[in-house]
């Protein structure tokens, strides 16, 4: 069974641009959930879809945004690209349907804002 | 707030050396404690749920338990292969389709 894949793996952008990250869950999963990694912070939550409807949010300014498609698929969007924007993106997915299902992980996009 | 604190931040062993990783975590109540093995340059990888106190799970050297306030991994008699970052997440009542996270032990384990 495939597992989690996020496209691309590393991207470098301008501040100021736009960017747009890919996540194909793990077949048969209905959930895609969102998350931040740095040094720092750890894993911070973005957002969770389900059946193409968002679930929830976490903590993040609206230039912060995702989508999930009919197909479970799910693309992430930050507009206006901040120096503090760079951070290992991770999408896990899961099958979504009780609160406490565990996730799978994608590898990540890595992104750096220059 | 929900909260999940883990400690300690690294813990470098011999081979064979057991020990134990901890997190405490503070939730309006608790759907279910998970915990993580991320690898560097990879995503986390499942590796245990727990949902109630007294609970308790055990894959290879690794066991994960359970208590009203915290959580504990211990590790026997690690190998070098289990060198990681071990993450512990919480899914509490409230949070809706949320699982927070903290910020990781890192595990080294020298032959």
């Amino acid at each position: 069974k495939a597992g989690v894949t996020q496209t691309p793996r590393y991207l470098i952008k301008t501040r100021g641009q736009q960017v747009t990250l890919s996540c194909s869950p793990i077949s048969g999963h209905r959930s895609v959930s969102w998350y931040q990694q740095t040094p720092g912070q750890g894993l911070q939550f973005l957002f969770e879809y389900f059946s193409e409807t968002q679930r929830n949010k976490g903590n993040f300014p609206g230039r912060f945004s995702g989508r999930q498609f009919s197909n479970s698929r799910s693309e992430m969007n930050v507009s206006t690209l901040e120096l503090g924007d760079s951070a290992l993106y991770l999408c896990a997915s899961s099958l979504g349907r009780v609160m406490d299902s565990p996730l799978h992980f994608g590898n990540g996009t890595r992104l750096t804002v220059t | 707030e929900d909260q999940v604190t883990q400690s300690p931040e690294a813990l470098r062993l011999q081979e064979g050396e057991s020990s134990s990783l901890n997190c405490s975590y503070t939730v309006s109540g608790l759907r279910g404690l998970f915990w993580y093995r991320q690898d560097p340059g990879k995503g986390p990888e499942f590796l245990f749920t727990l949902y109630s106190a007294g609970e308790e799970k055990e894959k290879e050297r690794l066991k994960a338990t359970l208590t009203k306030k915290e959580s504990f991994l211990h590790i026997t008699a690690p190998k070098p292969e289990d060198s990681a970052t071990y993450l512990c997440a919480v899914h509490p009542e409230a949070g809706g389709f949320k699982t927070i996270f903290g910020a990781g032990t890192r595990l080294f384990v020298k032959a």
